[in-house]
C-alpha cells in the first residue's frame, strides 16, 4: 500500500534540542494530520492542518501545511524525555472520503 | 467525552480460524475507519463505514470485512486467518464532516500462530 515519504526515519537527540521532521507526497491532500504513537497504543492526534500554507501550533509543537499541498513539516521545540515515540504524518483528500494515507514514521529518542 | 474503545485488546488465533474485532467510536461520530499496522507495511487503510454503509475500501483481500451498526459501533472480521494477518488493528472515528479529524482507539493486537 501507499505510504508517504517521511524523514528522518529516526532521530536521537538531547533534551532541550529542537526537532524537525517532514513528510512529502506525490499526491495533493486537503488535510494533513500529525500523530504520535507510543508502543502498543494507538496514534494520538497532535495537530491538524486544513489549508495550504497554514501554520499551526500546539504547545511546543508547530506544523505547517506546504503551499504545494504535497508536503508538511512538524517542529518540536525544547524536547523533553516524554517526547519519545514514533511520529506519523497522514494526508487526507476529501475526495477519497476518510482514507488516511500515512507516512513511514519518525522514531524520536531523547536523552537527558 | 469518552474516547474510541476497541475490544479485545489482545488476541491469539491459529491459522485458518476467523476473528471479529469491535470498535466503539466517540459519541456523535458517524464514521469509523479501520487500519492495519505492521512493521513491514506501516499503517494501511482497510475500510471506512459511515451511517452503516461502507464508504471506502483499501486494497485488502475479501477475507477482511466489516460492518457498522445503527449506534455507529463497528466490527471487523477476518476469515481464514494467515500468519501475515498478525498485526495491530486500529480503528479511528470521525464526525465525517468536511474538516475531518480522525481519532484512534488503542488497537487490538492480533497474533496468528
Amino acid at each position: 500500500g501507499q505510504q508517504l515519504n517521511q524523514s528522518p526515519q529516526s532521530m536521537f537527540i538531547q533534551e532541550g534540542e529542537d526537532v524537525s521532521m517532514n513528510c512529502t507526497s506525490s499526491s495533493i491532500f486537503n488535510t494533513w494530520l500529525w500523530y504520535k504513537q507510543d508502543p502498543g497504543e494507538g496514534p494520538v492526534l497532535l495537530i491538524a492542518l486544513y489549508k495550504a500554507g497554514e501554520l499551526t501550533s500546539n504547545g511546543r509543537l508547530t506544523a505547517q501545511f506546504g503551499i504545494t499541498r504535497k508536503d508538511s513539516f512538524l517542529n518540536i521545540s525544547a524536547s523533553i524525555p516524554s517526547d519519545v515515540g514514533i511520529y506519523f504524518c497522514a494526508g487526507l483528500y476529501t475526495g477519497t472520503a476518510s482514507k488516511l494515507t500515512f507516512g513511514t514514521g519518525t522514531r524520536l529518542q531523547v536523552t537527558l | 467525552k469518552a474516547g474510541v474503545t476497541q475490544t479485545p485488546r489482545y488476541l491469539i488465533k491459529t491459522r485458518g480460524q476467523q476473528v471479529t474485532l469491535s470498535c466503539s467510536p466517540i459519541s456523535g461520530h458517524r464514521s469509523v475507519s479501520w487500519y492495519q499496522q505492521t512493521p513491514g507495511q506501516g499503517l494501511q487503510f482497510l475500510f471506512e463505514y459511515f451511517s452503516e454503509t461502507q464508504r471506502n475500501k483499501g486494497n485488502f483481500p475479501g477475507r477482511f470485512s466489516g460492518r457498522q451498526f445503527s449506534n455507529s459501533r463497528s466490527e471487523m472480521n477476518v476469515s481464514t486467518l494467515e500468519l501475515g494477518d498478525s498485526a495491530l488493528y486500529l480503528c479511528a472515528s470521525s464526525s465525517g464532516t468536511v474538516k475531518e479529524t480522525q481519532y484512534f482507539g488503542p488497537g487490538t493486537r492480533l497474533l496468528v500462530l
